[in-house]
Protein backbone atom coordinates (compact mmCIF):
# COMPACT_ATOMS: atom_id res chain seq x y z
CA UNK A 1 0.00 0.00 0.00
CA UNK A 2 0.87 3.80 -0.38
CA UNK A 3 3.47 5.42 2.51
CA UNK A 4 3.31 8.76 3.08
CA UNK A 5 6.35 10.66 4.88
CA UNK A 6 5.66 13.71 6.20
CA UNK A 7 8.79 16.30 7.52
CA UNK A 8 9.24 18.06 9.79
CA UNK A 9 7.38 17.17 12.86
CA UNK A 10 7.18 20.04 14.79
CA UNK A 11 7.73 23.73 13.22
CA UNK A 12 7.74 27.29 14.91
CA UNK A 13 7.43 29.94 12.99
CA UNK A 14 7.41 34.04 13.75
CA UNK A 15 3.84 35.88 13.20
CA UNK A 16 3.79 36.90 9.46
CA UNK A 17 6.77 34.48 8.34
CA UNK A 18 6.32 31.79 6.16
CA UNK A 19 6.24 28.26 6.93
CA UNK A 20 6.74 24.72 4.68
CA UNK A 21 5.75 21.34 5.31
CA UNK A 22 6.77 18.65 2.78
CA UNK A 23 5.70 15.05 2.05
CA UNK A 24 6.69 12.02 0.17
CA UNK A 25 4.54 9.34 -1.08
CA UNK A 26 5.31 5.73 -2.46
CA UNK A 27 2.73 4.54 -5.03
CA UNK A 28 3.07 6.25 -8.48
CA UNK A 29 0.08 5.61 -9.18
CA UNK A 30 -1.58 8.31 -6.64
CA UNK A 31 -2.79 10.93 -8.44
CA UNK A 32 -5.38 12.83 -5.17
CA UNK A 33 -3.06 14.91 -2.51
CA UNK A 34 -5.34 16.89 0.01
CA UNK A 35 -3.85 18.49 3.08
CA UNK A 36 -5.91 18.38 6.15
CA UNK A 37 -5.56 20.90 9.02
CA UNK A 38 -6.95 19.81 12.62
CA UNK A 39 -7.28 22.27 15.32
CA UNK A 40 -6.86 21.34 18.91
CA UNK A 41 -9.62 18.72 20.16
CA UNK A 42 -11.45 19.52 16.17
CA UNK A 43 -11.84 17.25 13.19
CA UNK A 44 -9.43 17.78 10.35
CA UNK A 45 -10.82 19.31 7.81
CA UNK A 46 -9.46 19.91 3.76
CA UNK A 47 -8.07 23.15 3.58
CA UNK A 48 -6.42 22.51 0.31
CA UNK A 49 -5.64 19.55 -2.21
CA UNK A 50 -4.03 19.26 -5.93
CA UNK A 51 -4.60 16.30 -8.61
CA UNK A 52 -1.72 14.99 -10.73
CA UNK A 53 -2.26 16.92 -13.59
CA UNK A 54 -1.16 20.37 -11.96
CA UNK A 55 2.02 21.53 -10.91
CA UNK A 56 1.01 23.98 -8.56
CA UNK A 57 -2.26 25.31 -6.57
CA UNK A 58 -2.76 28.59 -4.39
CA UNK A 59 -5.74 29.43 -2.31
CA UNK A 60 -5.07 32.94 -1.01
CA UNK A 61 -1.76 32.11 1.76
CA UNK A 62 -2.04 28.74 1.02
CA UNK A 63 -0.45 27.04 -1.71
CA UNK A 64 0.74 23.77 -2.76
CA UNK A 65 3.52 22.07 -4.99
CA UNK A 66 3.48 18.68 -6.56
CA UNK A 67 6.52 16.81 -8.21
CA UNK A 68 5.44 13.97 -9.42
CA UNK A 69 8.81 12.65 -10.90
CA UNK A 70 10.20 13.13 -7.11
CA UNK A 71 6.92 11.74 -5.89
CA UNK A 72 6.87 14.27 -3.26
CA UNK A 73 4.42 17.36 -2.84
CA UNK A 74 4.39 20.67 -0.06
CA UNK A 75 2.54 23.20 1.93
CA UNK A 76 3.37 26.47 1.90
CA UNK A 77 1.56 28.89 4.09
CA UNK A 78 3.01 32.62 3.82
CA UNK A 79 2.70 35.62 5.92
CA UNK A 80 1.40 33.15 9.05
CA UNK A 81 -0.96 34.13 11.44
CA UNK A 82 -1.83 32.48 14.92
CA UNK A 83 -4.82 30.67 13.90
CA UNK A 84 -2.79 29.13 11.22
CA UNK A 85 -1.44 27.28 14.32
CA UNK A 86 -2.84 23.61 14.14
CA UNK A 87 -1.85 19.96 13.11
CA UNK A 88 -1.57 19.87 9.34
CA UNK A 89 -1.60 16.05 7.57
CA UNK A 90 -0.80 15.38 4.26
CA UNK A 91 -2.23 12.51 2.26
CA UNK A 92 -2.00 10.86 -1.16
CA UNK A 93 -4.64 8.73 -2.76
CA UNK A 94 -4.99 6.64 -5.97
CA UNK A 95 -8.04 7.72 -7.53
CA UNK A 96 -8.20 5.09 -9.96
CA UNK A 97 -7.52 2.12 -7.67
CA UNK A 98 -9.11 1.39 -4.46
CA UNK A 99 -9.33 4.60 -3.11
CA UNK A 100 -7.26 4.15 -0.08
CA UNK A 101 -6.66 7.50 1.77
CA UNK A 102 -3.45 6.97 3.83
CA UNK A 103 -2.69 10.44 5.90
CA UNK A 104 1.15 11.44 6.59
CA UNK A 105 2.45 11.88 10.43
CA UNK A 106 1.32 15.35 10.59
CA UNK A 107 3.36 18.20 11.51
CA UNK A 108 2.63 20.05 14.59
CA UNK A 109 2.81 24.07 13.40
CA UNK A 110 3.04 26.79 16.18
CA UNK A 111 2.87 30.80 14.97
CA UNK A 112 4.57 32.39 17.44
CA UNK A 113 3.10 36.10 18.07
CA UNK B 1 -20.88 20.55 9.55
CA UNK B 2 -19.27 18.28 7.01
CA UNK B 3 -22.59 15.81 6.98
CA UNK B 4 -20.64 12.50 8.65
CA UNK B 5 -22.01 11.96 11.69
CA UNK B 6 -20.74 9.71 14.72
CA UNK B 7 -21.85 8.89 17.53
CA UNK B 8 -21.62 8.95 21.00
CA UNK B 9 -19.52 11.50 21.08
CA UNK B 10 -18.00 10.51 24.45
CA UNK B 11 -17.68 6.69 25.98
CA UNK B 12 -16.67 6.06 29.47
CA UNK B 13 -16.16 2.22 29.51
CA UNK B 14 -13.92 -0.26 31.58
CA UNK B 15 -11.28 -2.64 30.97
CA UNK B 16 -12.55 -5.99 28.72
CA UNK B 17 -15.70 -4.67 27.85
CA UNK B 18 -16.86 -4.55 23.99
CA UNK B 19 -18.22 -1.02 22.45
CA UNK B 20 -19.48 -0.11 19.10
CA UNK B 21 -19.25 3.25 17.47
CA UNK B 22 -21.18 4.46 14.78
CA UNK B 23 -21.02 6.48 11.57
CA UNK B 24 -23.03 7.75 9.03
CA UNK B 25 -21.57 9.04 5.68
CA UNK B 26 -22.47 12.03 3.90
CA UNK B 27 -25.49 11.33 1.67
CA UNK B 28 -24.12 9.57 -1.46
CA UNK B 29 -20.98 8.89 -0.17
CA UNK B 30 -19.61 5.44 -1.21
CA UNK B 31 -16.33 4.93 1.01
CA UNK B 32 -16.20 5.16 4.99
CA UNK B 33 -12.68 4.92 6.12
CA UNK B 34 -12.09 4.78 10.15
CA UNK B 35 -8.64 6.14 12.06
CA UNK B 36 -7.52 5.99 15.43
CA UNK B 37 -5.97 9.21 17.05
CA UNK B 38 -4.31 8.65 20.41
CA UNK B 39 -2.91 11.52 22.31
CA UNK B 40 -0.73 14.14 20.21
CA UNK B 41 -0.26 10.98 17.78
CA UNK B 42 -1.27 11.12 13.94
CA UNK B 43 -4.16 9.42 12.13
CA UNK B 44 -3.67 6.05 12.32
CA UNK B 45 -5.44 3.91 9.78
CA UNK B 46 -7.92 1.54 10.60
CA UNK B 47 -10.25 0.55 7.92
CA UNK B 48 -11.69 1.09 4.55
CA UNK B 49 -15.03 0.07 3.23
CA UNK B 50 -16.59 1.04 -0.16
CA UNK B 51 -20.33 0.29 -1.00
CA UNK B 52 -19.93 -2.38 1.88
CA UNK B 53 -17.35 -4.08 1.04
CA UNK B 54 -13.76 -4.13 2.63
CA UNK B 55 -11.54 -2.03 0.30
CA UNK B 56 -8.10 -2.26 2.86
CA UNK B 57 -6.85 -2.90 6.12
CA UNK B 58 -4.76 -0.79 8.38
CA UNK B 59 -3.13 -1.85 11.65
CA UNK B 60 -6.11 -2.75 12.70
CA UNK B 61 -5.92 -5.25 15.83
CA UNK B 62 -8.08 -8.61 16.13
CA UNK B 63 -10.09 -7.55 18.51
CA UNK B 64 -11.36 -4.38 16.30
CA UNK B 65 -13.79 -5.35 13.91
CA UNK B 66 -16.02 -3.27 10.91
CA UNK B 67 -19.10 -3.38 9.06
CA UNK B 68 -21.03 -1.41 6.80
CA UNK B 69 -24.42 -1.71 6.04
CA UNK B 70 -26.81 -2.03 3.29
CA UNK B 71 -27.83 1.76 3.61
CA UNK B 72 -23.62 2.60 4.32
CA UNK B 73 -23.50 3.60 8.00
CA UNK B 74 -20.49 1.90 9.24
CA UNK B 75 -19.77 0.83 12.76
CA UNK B 76 -16.13 -0.39 14.50
CA UNK B 77 -16.82 -2.64 17.17
CA UNK B 78 -13.89 -2.71 19.58
CA UNK B 79 -13.49 -5.57 22.05
CA UNK B 80 -11.63 -6.70 25.57
CA UNK B 81 -10.68 -3.24 25.68
CA UNK B 82 -7.53 -2.25 26.85
CA UNK B 83 -6.42 1.22 28.74
CA UNK B 84 -4.20 1.24 25.18
CA UNK B 85 -7.05 1.72 23.15
CA UNK B 86 -8.20 5.44 24.78
CA UNK B 87 -8.20 7.09 21.78
CA UNK B 88 -10.34 9.52 19.76
CA UNK B 89 -12.20 7.63 16.51
CA UNK B 90 -13.05 9.34 13.43
CA UNK B 91 -14.26 8.47 10.62
CA UNK B 92 -14.46 9.85 6.68
CA UNK B 93 -16.48 9.16 4.04
CA UNK B 94 -15.57 10.11 0.73
CA UNK B 95 -16.56 10.06 -3.09
CA UNK B 96 -20.32 10.15 -4.19
CA UNK B 97 -21.61 7.87 -6.85
CA UNK B 98 -19.03 7.68 -10.01
CA UNK B 99 -16.76 10.65 -8.95
CA UNK B 100 -13.12 9.96 -8.16
CA UNK B 101 -10.31 12.39 -6.70
CA UNK B 102 -12.54 14.62 -4.40
CA UNK B 103 -12.19 15.79 -0.95
CA UNK B 104 -13.09 13.56 2.71
CA UNK B 105 -15.52 14.72 5.20
CA UNK B 106 -14.18 13.47 8.82
CA UNK B 107 -16.71 13.37 11.21
CA UNK B 108 -16.60 15.03 15.03
CA UNK B 109 -14.73 11.88 16.27
CA UNK B 110 -16.08 9.35 19.28
CA UNK B 111 -13.73 9.91 22.43
CA UNK B 112 -13.14 6.64 23.93
CA UNK B 113 -11.83 6.37 27.46
CA UNK B 114 -11.03 3.48 29.07
CA UNK B 115 -10.67 3.02 32.71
Amino acid sequence: GENVEQHPSTLSVQEGDSAVIKCTYSDSASNYFPWYKQELGKRPQLIIDIRSNVGEKKDQRIAVTLNKTAKHFSLHITETQPEDSAVYFCAAINSAGANNLFFGTGTRLTVIP
Amino acid sequence: DSGVTQTPKHLITATGQRVTLRCSPRSGDLSVYWYQQSLDQGLQFLIHYYNGEERAKGNILERFSAQQFPDLHSELNLSSLELGDSALYFCASRGALGARGTEAFFGQGTRLTVV
